[in-house]
């Protein structure tokens, strides 16, 4: 089977760095998605990783390992706005999304 | 340019009953999908329309619930003779994709969902 997972919730401090990883087990991979969630709230888009390595975007970076089947989103300085949700996303070999359960993040002042 | 809208945005009905939940997606925008998400829950996948292409119904959870999209546009999502379990927050999302399979970003954008609450 096809399977996403996440921690189920994470807690940081204001102004910290905090990573949350992602593994994943898909029949096929065209590309890995982050998404952000806050509560009560739509999923916005993040990032999107297709090739092995780092793409950073402002406070945020994505890390992908194709061969371990493995990414990571980081956030760095962290502000109390950062509390959401975090889903990870992977595109299987009939494009479609398989999504994990999602991480909570919870920021502490 | 306006982004994903759903309708109503909360819906309270009574066992039995049937529901319509209503997608206007991104103009342009030609592919269009409908979730599910329970509290505390990910993302479960219902239906999803491409263009003039069939739409792949492997996700609904049974008969009961059925989607169309009329003139590649506005999709409703049908629930009949809905039941407790399929209280949830109903998520619609569009995305911009050129054909069936293309390796592409095709990032999906989503409407603010719709809550359905079953008594």
């Amino acid at each position: 089977g096809q399977n996403i997972d996440q921690p189920t919730e994470m807690t940081a401090t204001e102004g910290a760095i905090v990573q949350i990883n992602c593994t994943y087990q898909t029949s096929g991979f065209n590309g890995l998605f982050w998404y952000q969630q806050h509560a009560g709230e739509a999923p916005t888009f993040l990032s999107y990783n297709v090739l092995d390595g780092l793409e950073e975007k402002g406070r945020f970076s994505s890390f992908l390992s194709r061969s371990k089947g493995y990414s990571y989103l980081l956030l760095k300085e962290l502000q109390m706005k950062d509390s959401a949700s975090y889903l990870c996303a992977v595109k299987d070999s009939n494009y479609q999304l398989i999504w994990g359960a999602g991480t909570k993040l919870i920021i502490k002042p | 340019g306006a982004g994903v809208s759903q309708s109503p945005s909360n819906k309270v009905t009574e066992k039995g009953k049937d529901v319509e939940l209503r997608c206007d997606p991104i103009s342009g925008h030609t592919a269009l999908y409908w979730y599910r998400q329970s509290l505390g829950q990910g993302l479960e996948f219902l239906i999803y329309f491409q263009g003039n292409s069939a739409p792949d119904k492997s996700g609904l959870p049974s008969d009961r619930f059925s989607a169309e999209r009329t003139g590649g546009s506005v999709s409703t999502l049908t629930i009949q003779r809905t039941q407790q379990e399929d209280s949830a927050v109903y998520l619609c999302a569009s995305s911009f994709r050129r054909t069936l399979r293309r390796a592409s970003t095709d990032t999906q954008y989503f409407g603010p969902g719709t809550r359905l609450t079953v008594l």
